[in-house]
């Protein structure tokens, strides 16, 4: 069965600190993606990324940076300079596909709290 | 486009009651989802389809029923409330299977007494 474990339960930290948020995967599939997904004081959850198993280049965008490492299961994420809009739940997700298995599983979120 | 819609937002039912969850999406999405998030849980997958007429379940499906009669309309359907269905109800929809980028609604936080 798969897994996904956010260590971290709660992060805070001051403006312009960087920060790095923790997700470990299981699964014995050799296709899947792993996500992170954003869930702002609002409430609704927003996409961030997207990486396939067969992708481990990491990936930047503007402040925000993914490490993908296959050999510690490991998809972590990266705020570089926080800024108190960053505050909010982020979870890390898998999605496998197979022919009778098309879930995901989300991590238990780590709840991000940046203080000017 | 209004994305992805739920209704109610909020609800409070008596243990044994039913009630439908409705969702509603306008982007043309085969895929449609509904999860439930409790505390230190993260949102756990109930039950999903792939196009109108496909439902399958998910991680936890007991208590719920859904039907896709449409490709709009995703309704989570509880036949008899418990307590331990207290929780927020996320619908979403995505362009292809969970492997694509899901849009999410604005979530329904129901209580059950």
């Amino acid at each position: 069965a798969q897994k996904v474990t956010q260590a971290q339960t709660e992060i805070s930290v001051v403006e312009k600190e960087d920060v790095t948020l923790d997700c470990v995967y299981e699964t014995r599939d050799t296709t899947y993606y792993l996500f992170w997904y954003k869930q702002p004081p609002s409430g609704e959850l927003v996409f961030l990324i997207r990486r396939n198993s067969f992708d481990e280049q990491n990936e930047i965008s503007g402040r925000y940076s993914w490490n993908f490492q296959k050999s510690t299961s490991s998809f972590n994420f990266t705020i570089t300079a926080s800024q108190v809009v960053d505050s909010a739940v982020y979870f890390c997700a898998l999605s496998l596909l197979s022919y009778n298995n098309n879930d995901m599983r989300f991590g238990a979120g780590t709840r991000l709290t940046v203080k000017p | 486009n209004a994305g992805v819609t739920q209704t109610p937002k909020f609800q409070v039912l008596k243990t044994g009651q039913s009630m439908t969850l409705q969702c509603a999406q306008d982007m043309n999405h085969e895929y449609m989802s509904w999860y439930r998030q409790d505390p230190g849980m993260g949102l756990r997958l109930i039950h999903y389809s792939v196009g109108a007429g496909i439902t399958d379940q998910g991680e936890v499906p007991n208590g719920y029923n859904v039907s896709r009669s449409t490709t709009e309309d995703f309704p989570l359907r509880l036949l008899s409330a418990a307590p331990s269905q207290t929780s927020v109800y996320f619908c979403a929809s995505s362009s292809g299977t969970p492997l694509y980028e899901q849009y999410f609604g604005p979530g329904t936080r129901l209580t059950v007494t």
